[in-house]
């Protein structure tokens, strides 16, 4: 099982710019995560997906969207890519998303944008 | 408002040397306590969850307890492969998500 898959792995975009991270999991979990990691600031949900065909915000979620394509798949889209969003990317999965529940995280996508 | 704090945000061991790392947290209702190691460059790995007061949890060196207002994770005899950035989040309050701390980065040297 490789558990949680990102992809890529680095990104540079420029100002204005677009892209999409992609995430999948293969642990049949039914819940999924976006988060970013900032030096100094714990790990901050930007989006979550509980189930397959639902996404709700999180803390930080202007500037971002997402698409739970399936029930492995959970993409997140910069559509007008700012400095501000300079970070590491990291999407988790979990079982459920009931209390409790322990996440997993994929590897994480480095983003950079100039 | 919820909250995670984790001390020290760094601390360095000499091979052998046992410590403690703490995460105090303010949520009503906690419905489970969670320990990552993040290793430079990597994800997060999960460790333990703890659900109640008074739980205690091990895996190798390491020992994670509860108490109603704080987790420690104690390390015992650590080794140089045990540096890493530990994690603690909580899952409680208003909200059904985890809450992290901002990690503490542990350095044991040989």
């Amino acid at each position: 099982n490789a558990g949680v898959t990102q992809t890529p792995k680095f990104q540079v975009l420029k100002t204005g710019q677009s892209m999409t991270l992609q995430c999948a999991q293969d642990m049949n979990h039914n819940s999924m995560y976006w988060y970013r990691q900032d030096p100094g600031m714990g790990l901050r949900l930007i989006y979550y997906s509980a189930s397959e065909g639902t996404t709700d915000k999180g803390e930080v979620p202007n500037g971002y969207n997402v698409s739970r394509l399936n029930k492995r798949e959970f993409s997140l889209r910069l559509e007008s890519a700012a400095p501000s969003q300079t970070s590491v990317y990291f999407c988790a999965s979990s079982e459920s998303g009931g209390p409790g529940v322990e996440q997993y995280f994929g590897p994480g996508t480095r983003l950079t944008v100039t | 408002e919820d909250q995670v704090t984790q001390s020290p945000e760094a601390l360095r061991l000499q091979e052998g040397e046992s410590s403690s790392l703490n995460c105090s947290y303010t949520v009503s209702g906690l419905r489970g306590l969670f320990w990552y190691r993040q290793d430079p460059g990597k994800g997060p790995e999960f460790l333990f969850t703890l659900y109640s007061a008074g739980e205690e949890k091990e895996k190798e060196r390491l020992k994670a307890t509860l108490t109603k207002k704080e987790s420690f994770l104690h390390i015992t005899a650590p080794k140089p492969e045990d540096s890493a950035t530990y994690l603690c989040a909580v899952n409680g309050g208003a909200t059904n998500k985890l809450i992290f701390g901002t990690g503490t980065l542990l350095a044991v040297q040989p």
